[in-house]
């Protein structure tokens, strides 16, 4: 059974950084894409970041392009989420997710329970 | 970008209801749609993908359809397990999702 446990959210201030992790298990976790989606209080979903299953092709929001990275160690069955120069705006809850694929897409098949940060002085 | 609007924002319902949830793009996306239930403190859950096909696992009371800009979810009887926020996702062009709809019970 598919399992995503994200971690490393917290309180930070404004300016700072913080790197969350995403440890996955119960399925091959090289061969999936994997993606990072939030939710900011109140709000609805927003897609974050992905990269591809090998870490050749990664994409970002426009809202974090230049901010955010997000990077995979397949060793470890981890997703990262590198955020810097945070601002409130990136208060949220962080869900990483694995694709599905179907028809020569990609959706998001599986989800974690997500890690909140909250970006204040 | 792609925006989904989903509606209504919120439905009160009894259980043994049906319900339709309807969601719509702003333009084509074919039938790359998802839907998943959301439960507070819980991990998203897939529900349907390709606008109609049921994941694995998913009772057969939701079914999903729709292709091109308009897209339902229905769940033909209504279970006390089922109050919960649903939100769809186009991944035809990016990723974008509804805003979502929380069903409470009447």
């Amino acid at each position: 059974q598919v399992h995503l446990a994200e971690s490393g959210g917290g309180v930070v201030q404004p300016g700072r950084s913080l790197r969350l992790s995403c440890v996955g298990s119960g399925f091959s976790f090289s061969s999936y894409g994997m993606h990072w989606v939030r939710q900011a209080p109140g709000k609805g979903l927003e897609w974050v970041a992905n990269i591809s299953y090998g870490g050749i092709n990664v994409f970002y929001g426009e809202s974090v392009k230049g901010r955010f990275s997000i990077s995979r160690d397949d060793s470890s069955n981890i997703l990262y989420l590198q955020m810097n120069s945070l601002i409130p705006e990136d208060t949220a809850m962080y869900f990483c997710a694995k694709e599905g694929y179907f028809a020569n897409f990609a959706y998001l098949h599986s989800w974690g329970q997500g890690t909140l940060v909250t970006v204040s002085s | 970008e792609i925006v989904m609007t989903q509606s209504p924002v919120i439905l009160g319902v009894s259980p043994g209801e049906r319900v339709t949830l309807s969601c719509m793009a702003s333009q084509s996306v074919g039938r790359n749609v998802a839907w998943y239930q959301h439960k507070r403190g819980q991990a998203p859950r897939l529900l349907i993908y390709g606008a109609s096909i049921r994941a694995d696992g998913v009772p057969a009371r939701f079914s999903g359809s729709g292709s091109g800009t308009g897209f339902t979810l229905s769940i033909s009887s209504l279970q006390s397990e089922d109050f919960a926020v649903y939100f769809c996702l186009q991944y035809d062009n990016w990723n974008t999702f509804g805003q979502g709809t929380t069903l409470d019970i009447k």
